[in-house]
């Protein structure tokens, strides 16, 4: 069984396109995120949902959009895809809670917009 | 804000060395510590979490071990094997206000275990 997993988990498309990444969690976490690693390997959070309320919203352009019909799922929508948006986005889910609670990562979506 | 650095940023060791990764946090208000290994072109998988209120945790070869009070963890690897060669990522869980919680990460290290 799959924790968390992302479809699909590669997407080539051209500039100015829409497209979203799926992410599913049957762990019954309350907490899901979307995190961005660069071409330099370096992990940042985008988006952080607690039982379908967005709690963090870092600075990311506002073309991606986060949707999370229920707190077992969490969408990323990017519109107007621009060449910077290239990277490996990865979901995560946590459970609400001090120091016992870690984080599961799912595998990633390499997103390559040409 | 939170950084957190590791050192080094690659590492190339003989097969069957023993090894220690370091990482270090600005601000010691932490809730945990999670060491996650990534394989090129692959996801996150996690290796160790220790509590702010523990000193080390234990799996296989792996050892954590953390200095909450000065910010600071490794990660010791014994008998290293070149399956072990990936990139470790040391991250540490905080809060970020209104009741939330967030996970901040270093660069990571990459390790090479020559055979």
């Amino acid at each position: 069984d799959t924790a968390v997993s992302q479809t699909p988990k590669y997407l080539v498309t051209q500039m100015g396109n829409d497209k979203s990444i799926k992410c599913e969690q049957n762990l019954g976490h309350d907490t899901m995120y979307w995190y961005k690693q660069d071409s330099k390997k370096f992990l940042k959070i985008m988006f952080s949902y607690n039982n379908k309320e967005l709690i963090i919203n870092e600075t990311v352009p506002n073309r991606f959009s986060p949707k999370s019909p229920d707190k077992a799922h969490l969408n990323l929508h990017i519109n107007s895809l621009e060449l910077g948006d290239s990277a490996v986005y990865f979901c995560a889910s946590s459970q609400t809670g001090p120091g016992i609670f870690g984080y599961t990562f799912g595998s990633g979506t390499r997103l390559t917009v040409v | 804000k939170q950084e957190v650095t590791q050192i080094p940023a690659a590492l190339s060791v003989p097969e069957g060395e023993n090894l220690v990764l370091n990482c270090s946090f600005t601000d010691s208000a932490i809730y945990n510590l999670q060491w996650f290994r990534q394989d090129p072109g692959k996801g996150l998988t996690s290796l160790l979490l220790i509590q702010s209120s523990q000193r080390e945790q234990t799996s296989g070869r792996l050892n954590a071990s953390l200095d909450k009070s000065s910010g600071r963890s490794t990660l010791y690897i014994a008998a290293s094997q070149p399956g072990d060669s990936a990139t470790y990522l040391c991250a540490v869980k905080a809060a970020s206000g209104a009741g939330s919680y967030q996970l901040t990460f270093g660069k990571g290290t990459k390790l090479s275990v020559i055979p």
